[in-house]
Formats: C-alpha cells, structure tokens, sequence
C-alpha cells in the first residue's frame, strides 16, 4: 500500500521569502511518480511538480523545486519568492508504477504574508 | 483550450438521493477518474474511466457508480446518498490509464451537500 505523509501544521512565509513544504511517503513499488499541487479556496486542484523515482536530477518548474531523497523517501516543495498568490493548501500526492491511482497527503496551509 | 470543466458546481440533496455530476476531460484526454475530498482531507480516489469501461476502482461501496460516453465525458452517481456523503468531488482527466508525467489534469470539482 502507498502512503503520504504531510504533517506540518499550517505554514506562515513572509512574502519573497522562501519556504519549504515536507512530505514523506511509503511504497513497495520500484517505480513511481510524485506529486505536488496546489489547491486554492476555488477547489481546483492546480499542479504545480512531477518528479519521477528514477530522474537523477530534482524537479524544477519556475519558482517551484522538489527536494527528492530517494533513500529517506522524502519530497519537499521549496517555492522561492513566495507572493501573497501562493496562500493556499498544498498536497503532496504519489503514482505507483502502472498504476493511475493517485495517493494524497493530507495537505498543508500556507499563508503568505505581506 | 478548455480544460476540465465540470457540473454542476454546487448542489444540496437530502439523506437517500441520488446525485448525478459531471466532467467533461481536457482536450485530447480520454481517460477520466474521479475524487472524494471530505472537508480538511486529501482527495480519496473513487475509480476510473479508460475506453467506457471502469479500469480501476478505490474503496467505495456500490453506491458510487459511474459512466464515460464515447466522447470522453464521465458521470458520476451516488445513490442512496448519506451525511458522510459531503464532500467535494474532483474529477481528473489524462491521455491514457497510466500517468507518468505529471500530465493529470483536474476540474474545480462539485460541491455536494447532503442534509
């Protein structure tokens, strides 16, 4: 079974500041993806960073980068220059092998401040 | 290009309804699977659609059913709908059952509440 881990309470950053956002997670699968996105009070769910098991480098997407340890199954969101439009819920998610079922964190608030 | 659009937006139902929601996938996508988000929670995976069939399914009863029509779109129906029931529900498209990419797109989702 797959499982996410995400048990920072909610996270404050003063705007243009950096910040980083923790997940851990479990599988038995060799290969997998992982997952962050971005949920803001509207409900969509906007992604944001794929980092699959076997890239050798860490994902990067603008303003966002993921911290992949392989060895402590650990994927953190680091966003650079935060901006008051990243106040929302993050959640960390993973796609084991052939698989489509994706598996969610239970997500983390951050809140931008001016 | 529309992405994932999908009705309605919000609904209310009383216990023992039935609801019937709506996704029409992102362009170029043929693969459509839907989400539970209880309030506070991460999104539960409820099953999936590839080719009008259901490919893959999460842990939820028989109430929860669904369909895709040839043109991609998926419904979604809860009968029998219960408190627990509340939730928002997201619907995700993708070109192909196997995402490996990141290429996972999801709709603003359906509000239900069931009182």
């Amino acid at each position: 079974a797959q499982k996410i881990t995400q048990t920072q309470p909610g996270m404050f950053v003063q705007e243009k500041e950096a910040v980083t956002l923790d997940c851990t997670y479990d599988t038995s699968d060799p290969s997998y993806g992982l997952f962050w996105y971005k949920q803001p009070s509207s409900g969509e769910m906007i992604f944001l960073i794929y980092q699959g098991s076997y890239d050798q480098q860490n994902a990067t997407e603008g303003r966002y980068s993921l911290n992949f340890q392989k060895a402590r199954k650990s994927a953190n969101l680091v966003i650079s220059a935060s901006q008051l439009g990243d106040s929302a819920m993050y959640f960390c998610a993973m796609l084991p092998g052939a698989n489509s079922k994706l598996t969610f964190g239970k997500g983390i608030t951050l809140s931008v401040r001016p | 290009d529309a992405g994932v659009t999908q009705s309605p937006t919000h609904l209310i139902k009383t216990r023992g309804q039935q609801v019937t929601l709506r996704c029409s996938p992102k362009s170029g996508h043929d693969t459509v699977s839907w989400y539970q988000q209880a309030l506070g929670q991460g999104p539960q995976f409820i099953f999936q659609y590839y080719e009008e069939e259901e490919r893959q399914r999460g842990n939820f009863p028989d109430r929860f059913s669904g369909h895709q029509f040839p043109n991609y779109s998926s419904e979604l129906n809860v009968n029998a709908l219960l408190l627990g029931d509340s939730a928002l529900y997201l619907c995700a498209s993708s070109e192909g059952q196997e995402t490996n990419t990141g290429e996972l797109f999801f709709g603003e989702g359906s509000r239900l509440t069931v009182l």
